[in-house]
């Protein structure tokens, strides 16, 4: 079974700052992860995923996490954001072999102009 | 290339009523999962299914919940004799089935139990 905690329930940021939102999973077999962004009332859009391979994940509109093992963690960065970054984003685990994913809460994040 | 559909987007029942709600998946997908999002939650596994079989429906509660995946048209989630509780936002994702990471969801029903 796997669990995902998001630390951070709501993340202010101003416009053009970077920002990171955290993601710490647990399992006990090897899972994929990903994130996914959620706009007021609409359904959840794919952003980046990580499967194998390079830890580092470049995903759309500018997004990029990074696979820790060590610390488990997929923290999700941007160097700069826009208002229209302004969602819900949720981190998901899905154990290898598996097709449940497990969502954390969500982060909410609110980009000042 | 339609995306993954469903429809009611919104829908409104007073306690006690049938909801039913439809999921199309995207063309060529023959797996259907349904997940639940209850208010400042994120996303609970309900139930997964391919054509005619319910693969696991450990996510959804034993009574007044049951979902199908026909041979013909949309997957159908039911919930009879709704409560206040079942108020939230249902999503459908599918997937070829043969790389079930690669999950595709749909815009949500949002049910309103009044």
């Amino acid at each position: 079974a796997q669990s995902v905690t998001q630390l951070d329930s709501q993340v202010p940021v101003f416009e053009e700052a970077p920002v990171e939102l955290r993601c710490n999973y647990s399992s006990s077999v090897s899972v994929y992860l990903f994130w996914y962004v959620q706009y007021p009332n609409q359904g959840l859009q794919l952003l980046l995923k990580y499967l194998s391979g390079s830890t580092l994940v470049k995903g759309i509109n500018g997004f990029e996490a990074e696979f820790n093992k060590s610390q488990t963690s997929f923290h999700l960065r941007k160097p700069s954001v826009h208002i229209s970054d302004t969602a819900e984003y949720f981190c998901a685990a899905l154990g290898a072999g598996s097709y449940q994913l497990t969502f954390g809460k969500g982060t909410k994040l609110s980009v000042i102009p | 290339n339609a995306g993954v559909m469903q429809n009611p987007r919104h829908l409104v029942r007073r306690r006690g009523q049938e909801a039913r709600l439809r999921c199309s998946p995207m063309k060529g997908h023959s797996h259907v999962y349904w997940y639940r999002q209850l208010p400042e939650e994120g996303l609970k596994f309900m139930v997964y299914l391919q054509k005619e079989n319910i693969i696991d429906e450990s996510g959804m509660p034993k009574e007044r919940f049951s979902a199908e995946f026909p041979k013909e048209g949309p997957s159908i989630l039911r919930i009879q004799q709704v409560v206040r509780g079942d108020s939230a936002a249902y999503f459908c994702a599918s997937s070829s089935g043969q790389e079930s990471y690669e999950q595709y969801f749909g815009p949500g029903t949002r049910l309103t139990v009044t």
